[in-house]
């Protein structure tokens, strides 16, 4: 089956830090991938939506220059949080888009847990 | 703009009974709708989903319908066990592939 790893799992940082997160769709490919944060007890919110050799599209209220994306290759997205302060901390998830089969459907990766101190 | 209503926030259930969990969503364009299921510091699973050319779908104890012109869909778990008990969220979509958007999730509790 499709799978989608995310590194690291978790991460803690001093505030002012930067944290880079990988997504990586290990056995499809994957034209776009999705990103989304989920703050305790709370929602899947949707941050933005990564095309591989494009832009990102980022979703209201989202601010490109704290949250860049990079969706270099078929297989990797990266998320980075620039200059984090303790607010950022949430649980980061993405998702990437399979089109195998007879439609496309998408698969979410493990979550990676970001701490800011 | 999109926006998906979930109903209830937490819901608790004794081990053998049903389970409803509603949903309502704003945009017209939506055509796909799937259910997950998440535990506790994990990924969400996709446990059931439907498109909008359909009005029912069912797969064992799990089942949801939707009323397109209503503009609402409703998760129906029958015969719960322990084991359902997690988080559990709707989303809508214009397409399996397009960019999802989530209700707010519902806390389910199944007490043995």
């Amino acid at each position: 089956g499709a799978v989608v790893s995310q590194h690291p799992s978790w991460v803690i940082c001093k505030s002012g830090t930067s944290v880079k997160i990988e997504c990586r769709s290990l056995d499809f490919q994957a034209t776009t991938m999705f990103w989304y944060r989920q703050f305790p007890k709370q929602s899947l919110m949707l941050m933005a939506t990564s095309n591989e050799g494009s832009k990102a599209t980022y979703e209201q209220g989202v601010e490109k220059d704290k949250f860049l994306i990079n969706h270099a290759s078929l297989t990797l997205s990266t998320l980075t949080v620039t200059s984090a302060h303790p607010e950022d901390s949430s649980f980061y998830i993405c998702s990437a888009r399979s089109s195998r089969g007879v439609t496309d459907t998408q698969y979410f990766g493990p979550g990676t847990r970001l701490t800011v101190l | 703009g999109e926006n998906v209503e979930q109903h209830p926030s937490t819901l608790s259930v004794q081990e053998g009974d049903s389970a409803v969990i509603k949903c309502t969503y704003s945009d017209s364009a939506s055509n796909y709708f799937p259910w997950y299921k998440q535990e506790l510091g994990k990924r969400p699973q996709l446990i059931i989903d439907i498109r909008s050319n359909v009005g029912e779908k069912k797969d064992q104890r799990i089942a949801v319908t939707l009323n397109k012109t209503a503009k609402h869909f409703s998760l129906h778990i029958t015969e719960t066990q322990p084991e359902d008990s997690a988080v559990y969220f709707c989303a809508a979509s214009p397409w399996p592939g397009g960019k999802l958007i989530f209700g707010q999730g519902t806390e389910l509790s199944v007490k043995p």
